[in-house]
């Protein structure tokens, strides 16, 4: 098992270029999230997903749009990337359950020239 | 306003000490908090949970303590080695979250020096 995957590793953007950030998981959890790393402000909520077809906004939604695409599935989207975007960007996920782990994909390094 | 704050950023020790890490949270009533390590360039791994009605738990070399009255956590490594070296973050889920909803600290750099 894979566990979660996330593509690409690495991008670097132009200011203004979009971009979608893929993530699966075989785990069969209901749950997914992305989140953004950056030095000094530790790892932050950007949406998360409690199950298929549903999606909410975290901590720092703005400028970034989601797709829940079945339960495997959660995109992370730049509509109109900015060099504040640039960042290390982590999809997660958790099965259901009140005390249950949190399961991280190795991150995307994204940046926004 | 709500905050969970890692007190240090950086921690240095020997081998074969023990490692005590510090979680602080203010203005949150947490479910539970969890403890997770992240190497350089890879996603955060789970460690270890502890839930509000829980003073202790042990893994192994690592033992975490939840005192909800201090609102703080602490998070040892005994006997610590330099493959212990990494970075350690605090995570807690506040009462009535979202649920697996995390509030994430920034993380103590721990460093093992042989």
């Amino acid at each position: 098992n894979a566990g979660v995957t996330q593509t690409p590793k690495f991008q670097v953007l132009k200011t203004g270029q979009s971009m979608t950030l893929q993530c699966a998981q075989d785990m069969n959890h209901n749950s997914m999230y992305w989140y953004r790393q950056d030095p000094g402000m530790g790892l932050r909520l950007i949406y998360y997903s409690a199950s298929e077809g549903t999606t909410d906004k975290g901590e720092v939604p703005n400028g970034y749009n989601v797709s829940r695409l079945n339960k495997r599935e959660f995109s992370l989207r730049l509509e109109s990337a900015a060099p504040s975007q640039t960042s290390v960007y982590f999809c997660a996920t958790t099965s259901s359950g009140d005390y249950n782990e949190q399961f991280f994909g190795p991150g995307t390094r994204l940046t926004v020239l | 306003s709500q905050k969970i704050e890692q007190n240090s950023e950086a921690l240095n020790i020997q081998e074969g000490k023990t490692a005590t890490l510090t979680c602080n949270y203010t203005n949150y009533s947490p479910a539970y908090l969890q403890w997770y390590r992240q190497d350089p360039g890879r996603g955060p791994v789970f460690l270890l949970l502890i839930r509000e009605n829980e003073k202790e738990k042990r893994k192994e070399r690592l033992k975490v303590t939840f005192d909800t009255t201090l609102k703080q956590s602490l998070f040892h490594i005994t006997a610590s080695q330099p493959a212990d070296s990494a970075t350690y973050l605090c995570a807690l889920r506040k009462v009535g979250g979202s649920q697996g909803n995390l509030i994430f600290g920034k993380g103590t750099k721990l460093s093992v020096k042989p």
